[in-house]
């Protein structure tokens, strides 16, 4: 596509069920990175995928939240048993080869997730 | 710990104005320093990247420096106009490709 493109674009759940945020990558790109924006902790880190492999997962928050990425292409983030804090925006990335030293990130419009 | 911080957190100047939006860094191992404008309700837009071993980028209207020894990063605005108010947001991209953010510069441009 000409973008990248994620989806929904709004989500609303009760306290406890399980999301799935969907991240759909601009063709061609190795790389795919998610982040998180809320209004106290402004845009951090959460995962980053080199292919289909996550080499650093170190921004998860706690073991409630995962993330997979297949065919080196779609990927989704799945949080379980949402709490009211994991309420924010949710920003996926992708970049055409994290080896580039000029390895510019592309972002989609986000994931708004408030969490009742 | 790797912290991004930016000055001034908000700014309003009159259309026409040239104006500087500060970056500063804690951590100096960086692979490159990037800049991004977002506006409401929409992703962010990548505006310039430096790499570690530049010391400026110009693009059109935008002038981006970098000076690593120092953790510091501007970022010039020539001749503003209304269609520049947004939300710049300066990124620090370290070994593995992480990209650590500052909180950003909310900035206004009156006509």
């Amino acid at each position: 596509g000409a973008g990248v493109s994620q989806s929904p674009s709004n989500k609303v759940t009760e306290k406890g069920k399980d999301v799935e945020l969907r991240c759909d990558p601009i063709s061609g790109h190795t790389a795919l990175y998610w982040y998180r924006q809320s209004l106290g902790q402004g845009l951090e880190f959460l995962i980053y995928f080199q292919g289909n492999s996550a080499p650093d997962k170190s921004g998860l928050p706690s073991d409630r939240f995962s993330a997979e990425r297949t065919g080196g292409s779609v990927s989704t983030l799945t949080i379980q048993r949402t709490q009211q804090e994991d309420s924010a925006v949710y920003l996926c990335a992708s970049s055409l080869n994290v080896r580039l030293t000029k390895n510019i990130q592309y972002f989609g419009a986000g994931t708004r997730l408030s969490v009742l | 710990k790797q912290e991004v911080t930016q000055i001034p957190a908000a700014l309003s100047v009159p259309e026409g104005e040239n104006l500087v939006l500060n970056c500063s860094f804690t951590d100096s191992a960086i692979y490159n320093l990037q800049w991004f404008r977002q506006d409401p309700g929409k992703g962010l837009t990548s505006l310039l990247l430096i790499q570690s071993s530049q010391r400026e980028q110009t693009s059109g209207r935008l002038n981006a420096s970098l000076d690593k020894s120092s953790g510091r990063s501007t970022l010039y605005i020539a001749a503003s106009q209304p269609g520049d108010s947004a939300t710049y947001l300066c990124a620090v991209c370290y070994y593995g490709n992480k990209l650590v953010f500052g909180a950003g510069t909310i900035l206004r441009v009156k006509s």
